[in-house]
């Protein structure tokens, strides 16, 4: 069964230092999102891409984060200068359509030291 | 904006037992639900979904959920509990419509005692 792959699986990051991570999503899907999971927390959304922008976006996806599909299999997240609350369970999904149920990634491991 | 509240952070069954695990949402609009499950070191997995039509919604590894308007509830049940089941439980809602966001809960770890 087609899968969403997230790469790399744990990341460990400087504070104030850019980080990049990167999704592969179902490959006949056209909507794309991340969200995030702070230890013990709620999984949270943070923004969701269709036709090469923005859909939408939460309070959480302020001017430090960017997302980009860069070529026809790769999207990604970057955060700019990462906070020691950035740390977290980021999730990459994707769905075929935007009313379609979105699949999950297994997701990287973000620590910033 | 939408909410979803499940109650119980942790809930204990035997094996061979029946699974209830509780889901409350609140939605302005009407909503599309869904019961995902994470095992340990692992993405969301899609359990089941409700969007439209019959109310009683079967998943995968005989799970199901009754989606109740009135009570504003998607409980996610099992008639027999097995060692594999042992995983967090989440449940989310989204408002119906395009490219929407899932807003879950903050999870239900179940334990099946043997």
């Amino acid at each position: 069964e087609p899968e969403v792959t997230q790469t790399p699986s744990h990341q460990v990051t400087q504070m104030g230092q850019e980080v990049i991570l990167r999704c592969v999503p179902i490959s006949n899907h056209l909507y794309f999102y991340w969200y995030r999971q702070i230890l013990g927390q709620k999984v949270e959304f943070l923004v969701s891409f269709y036709n090469n922008e923005i859909s939408e976006k939460s309070e959480i996806f302020d001017d430090q984060f960017s997302v980009e599909r860069p070529d026809g299999s790769n999207f990604t997240l970057k955060i700019r200068s990462t906070k020691l609350e950035d740390s977290a369970m980021y999730f990459c999904a994707s769905s075929s359509e935007g009313n379609q149920p979105q699949h999950f990634g297994d997701g990287t491991r973000l620590s910033i030291l | 904006a939408q909410s979803v509240t499940q109650l119980g952070s942790h809930v204990s069954v035997s094996e061979g037992a029946l699974v209830l695990l509780r889901c409350n949402y609140s939605s302005s609009v009407p909503p599309y639900l869904f019961w995902y499950v994470q095992y340990p070191n692992q993405g969301l997995q899609l359990l089941l979904k409700y969007t439209t039509g019959a109310t009683l919604v079967k998943g995968i590894n005989g799970f199901e959920a009754e989606f109740k308007k009135s009570e504003t509830s998607f409980h996610l049940t099992k008639p027999s509990a097995h060692m594999s089941d042992a995983a967090e439980y989440f449940c989310a809602v989204s408002e119906s419509g395009s490219a929407r966001q899932l807003t879950f809960g903050s999870g239900t770890q179940l334990t099946v005692l043997p």
